[in-house]
């Protein structure tokens, strides 16, 4: 199995490019998430789905939109890139409860926002 | 709120040396506590975790304890390899989200031969 798969691994971006994450997972899994790495802030929760069809937003919402059209799949889109989304991203999927499973987690997206 | 506390790194050892890294955690109800650990270039792996108090969780030779009364979950190793240079983050779960993880700000290990 690949697990989660996420690409681009490095993307730069200009101010106000729009671009999409993508993220892919062959678990089967319900839960999917995407955090946010920064250096002493830890992992931020920015959108996160319980199934197909089913979003909602986490901690730092603001300026990234998600969809769940597909069980294995978890776009995430970034609509008007600013300096501060520079970050590493991580897409993580769940078969059930995270408190019985864990998290799965993708090796990441560095994006650099110049 | 929910909120996890680690100790500041970078933490650096000698190979073979004991290793505890400090986190304590805020939260309502009765969390489930994880750590996990992010070696160079890759995504994070859970490395053990404890739903209820005085469960404890171990892996790979890494053990931590849940501590309710202190609200604490340290890790602890008795002997660390260069291997285990990586970033361990704790993490906790709370308020019947089942899936919202709250993390700490990571700590960097680095072991020496």
């Amino acid at each position: 199995n690949a697990g989660v798969t996420q690409t681009p691994k490095f993307q730069v971006l200009k101010t106000g490019q729009s671009m999409t994450l993508q993220c892919a997972q062959d678990m089967n899994h319900e839960y999917m998430s995407w955090y946010r790495q920064d250096p002493g802030m830890g992992l931020r929760l920015i959108h996160y789905s319980v199934g197909a069809g089913i979003t909602d937003q986490g901690e730092v919402p603001n300026g990234y939109n998600v969809s769940r059209s597909t069980t294995e799949d978890f776009p995430l889109r970034l609509l008007s890139a600013a300096p501060s989304q520079t970050s590493v991203y991580f897409c993580a999927s769940s078969y059930s409860k995270v408190v019985l499973y864990g998290y799965t987690f993708g090796s990441g997206t560095r994006l650099t926002v110049v | 709120g929910n909120s996890v506390t680690q100790m500041e790194g970078p933490v650096t050892l000698s190979e073979e040396a004991f290793l505890t890294i400090n986190c304590t955690y805020t939260a309502t109800g009765y969390p489930s506590l994880f750590w996990y650990v992010q070696y160079p270039g890759e995504g994070l792996q859970l490395l053990l975790k404890a739903t209820k108090a005085d469960d404890k969780g171990s892996n790979k030779g890494f053990e931590a304890t849940y501590r309710k009364e202190t609200t604490s979950f340290h890790l602890e190793k008795g002997s660390v390899q260069v291997s285990d240079s990586a970033v361990y983050f704790c993490a906790l779960e709370s308020g019947g989200s089942n899936y919202k993880l709250t993390f700490g700000k990571g700590t960097l290990l680095t072991v020496n031969p």
